[in-house]
């Protein structure tokens, strides 16, 4: 089925360790995003993309670092990861700036996080 | 400064009534305004979506919402609840003044309907 796919779903990390998550979509979407949920504070944004080899910071990209080497796939990556950031880490594409006419952004199942 | 609010944390509402999920929001430019729901372990899901014109929106599932420009406010309803509605949702501005592609979610609503 079309659409964005994340992996991993489920991560444990000790302070300290790094990792990267890894955001797919088949939907040809020329913007990708990563955000962060947290309790109380809705999703807010990390790093976005609005292209191929083209990557922004958004409200909270500190202790993250993303990449767009291929148009179906936006990287997130931690380098050494600290108790703050453990959350669930969404990952979201579209057509335009505004989102697809029908269905707005397209999001992907999440990755929960925990750093230990 | 853009920002979103739902100020409520959480709302109940028996199955069969009316319910209203509420959302203010401020931009500089005009708003794009979006409702998403969230079900348990899953990602959002979008709902409706205002850009321009009729201020009443239809979106999935029954739902609607109605953009009120003078009090900025951006509130989902449905006439009648049902169980299977109970999720998270989360309402959200873009601001066409704002060159930088940014979504601001609000901190969401729980959204319980009783049998």
């Amino acid at each position: 089925n079309a659409g964005v796919t994340q992996t991993p779903k489920f991560r444990v990390l000790k302070t300290g360790q790094s990792m990267t998550l890894l955001c797919a979509q088949d939907m040809n979407h020329e913007y990708m995003y990563w955000y962060r949920q947290d309790p109380g504070m809705g999703l807010r944004l990390i790093h976005y993309s609005v292209g191929e080899g083209t990557t922004a910071k958004g409200e909270v990209p500190d202790g993250y670092n993303v990449s767009r080497l291929k148009k179906q796939n936006f990287l997130l990556g931690l380098e050494s990861a600290a108790p703050s950031q453990t959350s669930v880490y969404f990952c979201a594409s579209s057509r335009t700036m505004t989102g697809d006419a029908n269905y707005g952004y397209t999001f992907g199942s999440g990755t929960r996080l925990t750093v230990v | 400064a853009q920002s979103v609010a739902q100020p409520e944390d959480q709302v109940n509402v028996a199955e069969g009534n009316p319910l209203t999920v509420k959302c203010t929001y401020s931009v500089s430019g005009n708003p794009y305004l979006f409702w998403y729901v969230q079900y348990p372990n899953r990602g959002l899901q979008f709902l409706l979506k205002y850009i321009t014109g009729d201020n009443l929106v239809k979106g999935s599932y029954g739902f609607e919402a109605e953009f009120n420009k003078s009090q900025t406010s951006f509130h989902l309803k449905k006439p009648s609840a049902l169980v299977s509605d109970s999720a998270l949702y989360f309402c959200a501005v873009r601001d066409t003044w704002d060159n930088f592609n940014k979504f601001y979610f609000g901190s969401g609503t729980k959204l319980n309907v009783k049998p």
